[in-house]
């Protein structure tokens, strides 16, 4: 089945570091992909839709500057968190949709945990 | 405001027991609605799909069902494995298919 790879898996770093979040679509391709946000025991919160080779679509709320996104292929999209502070510390998973047929599933990736010192 | 519930928020039962979850809806208009599984710390794999026209839908020992007019789905486990423990997502979608709705997962525990 359809694979996304999300790279790296964990992350700890130190405050005021970025960190760059990989999001591979493996065996199809993907015009959108989409980056969420969890924290413990809550469900996902939409961050973002990466669109290929146009810019980023940002929820209300979230900060384009603080959490950059770039989708320069179609099997390819990253999540930069400039700066990081302890609060930005979560899960965040990406997903991708096959441009084959949309109306499948979105398939996500296995997340990155971020943990700000 | 489009919305998605699920119930219970979580639930532990005994290996081997049947169990049901359920999700109510307000999104409108509807496309589709899904169900995933999350276990701890990986992200989530869809378990099954429905449109507006099925009304049950099958994936092993999971199954599904719709009520398109009442806007409820359950997802169904019979005899229940350990590695069922999980969260389990309903994610509605809006006729577009970039607009989901994820409701806020129910918690599922299976114990020896």
């Amino acid at each position: 089945g359809a694979v996304v790879s999300q790279h790296p898996s964990w992350v700890i770093c130190k405050s005021g570091t970025s960190v760059k979040i990989e999001c591979r679509s493996l065996d199809f391709q993907a015009t959108t992909m989409f980056w969420y946000r969890q924290f413990p025991k809550q469900s996902l919160m939409l961050m973002a839709t990466s669109n290929e080779g146009s810019k980023a679509t940002y929820e209300q709320g979230v900060e384009k500057d603080k959490f950059l996104i770039n989708h320069a292929s179609l099997t390819l999209s990253t999540l930069t968190v400039t700066s990081a502070h302890p609060e930005d510390s979560s899960f965040y998973i990406c997903s991708a949709r096959d441009v084959v047929d949309p109306r499948q599933p979105q398939h996500f990736g296995d997340g990155t945990r971020l943990s700000i010192l | 405001k489009n919305q998605v519930e699920q119930s219970p928020q979580s639930l532990i039962i005994l290996e081997g027991k049947n169990c049901t979850l359920q999700c109510n809806y307000t999104v409108s208009p509807f496309s589709n609605l899904r169900w995933y599984k999350q276990d701890t710390g990986r992200g989530p794999v869809s378990l099954t799909i429905m449109t507006f026209s099925e009304n049950t839908k099958s994936n092993g020992r999971y199954t599904a069902t719709l009520d398109a007019d009442t806007k409820q789905s359950s997802l169904h486990i019979t005899a229940s494995q350990l590695s069922d423990s999980a969260s389990y997502i309903c994610v509605v979608s809006e006729t577009s298919y970039d607009k989901v709705i994820f409701g806020p997962g129910t918690s599922l525990s299976v114990i020896p």
